[in-house]
């Protein structure tokens, strides 16, 4: 069955440093996004994409994030400058309709990041 | 605005017992409900969504029922096993999705 992919599986990068976090969505997919989850605490929503453009965001998306379809394949969230709070587990999920559609989104196995 | 909620936070119950976990939601203006499962260092696996039109989605042991009125959804496992101790997450879909935090499920052998 086909899977969302994402890679470092767990990422260590010193305070203020940028950081690029990788997914590879499946393929026939078209709505991408991401999520965090520190640690203890709930799934939180970032960002959904469509159609190479962000679609929504929430409050925790501030200027320091950014997210990009480089090519067909690869959907990436940029940290500019990393803070201590940025410490979380990230997910990347896609899906074939929005969310008010009948499909799923599928989620792959999270980047842990660690900001020192 | 919307906050999800369920309970209880852990459960522990043995093999082969039937269970039912909770979710409540305080608006019911939802697009779906889905319901996901956690394992521990692992992304989220989706198990049943549920458009706000539907009353219940099963998918073999797995049945998961709607009630947008009153802002509650269950899931039920039937003939619970080992292999089904995870985190079990719901999550509505209104403007944005909203997560719970999660019912921590351990089956004991």
């Amino acid at each position: 069955e086909p899977e969302v992919t994402q890679t470092p599986s767990h990422q260590v990068t010193q305070m203020g440093q940028e950081v690029i976090l990788r997914c590879v969505p499946i393929s026939n997919h078209l709505y991408f996004y991401w999520y965090r989850q520190i640690l203890g605490q709930k799934v939180e929503f970032l960002v959904s994409f469509y159609n190479n453009e962000i679609s929504e965001k929430s409050e925790i998306f501030d200027d320091q994030f950014s997210v990009e379809r480089p090519d067909g394949s690869n959907f990436t969230l940029k940290i500019r400058s990393t803070k201590l709070e940025d410490s979380a587990m990230y997910f990347c999920a896609s899906s074939t309709t929005r969310r008010t559609g009948n499909q799923p989104q599928h989620f792959g196995d999270g980047t842990r990041l660690s900001i020192l | 605005k919307q906050e999800v909620t369920q309970i209880p936070a852990a459960l522990s119950v043995p093999e082969g017992e039937n269970l039912v976990l909770n979710c409540s939601f305080t608006d019911s203006a939802i697009y779906n409900l889905q319901w996901f499962r956690q394992d521990p260092g692992k992304g989220l696996t989706s198990l049943l969504l549920i458009q706000s039109s539907q009353r219940e989605q099963t998918s073999g042991r797995l049945n998961a029922s709607l009630d947008k009125s009153s802002g509650r959804s269950t899931l039920y496992i039937a003939a619970s096993q080992p292999g089904d101790s995870a985190t079990y997450l719901c999550a509505v879909w209104d403007d944005k999705i909203i997560f719970g935090k999660g019912t921590r499920l351990h089956i004991l052998p």
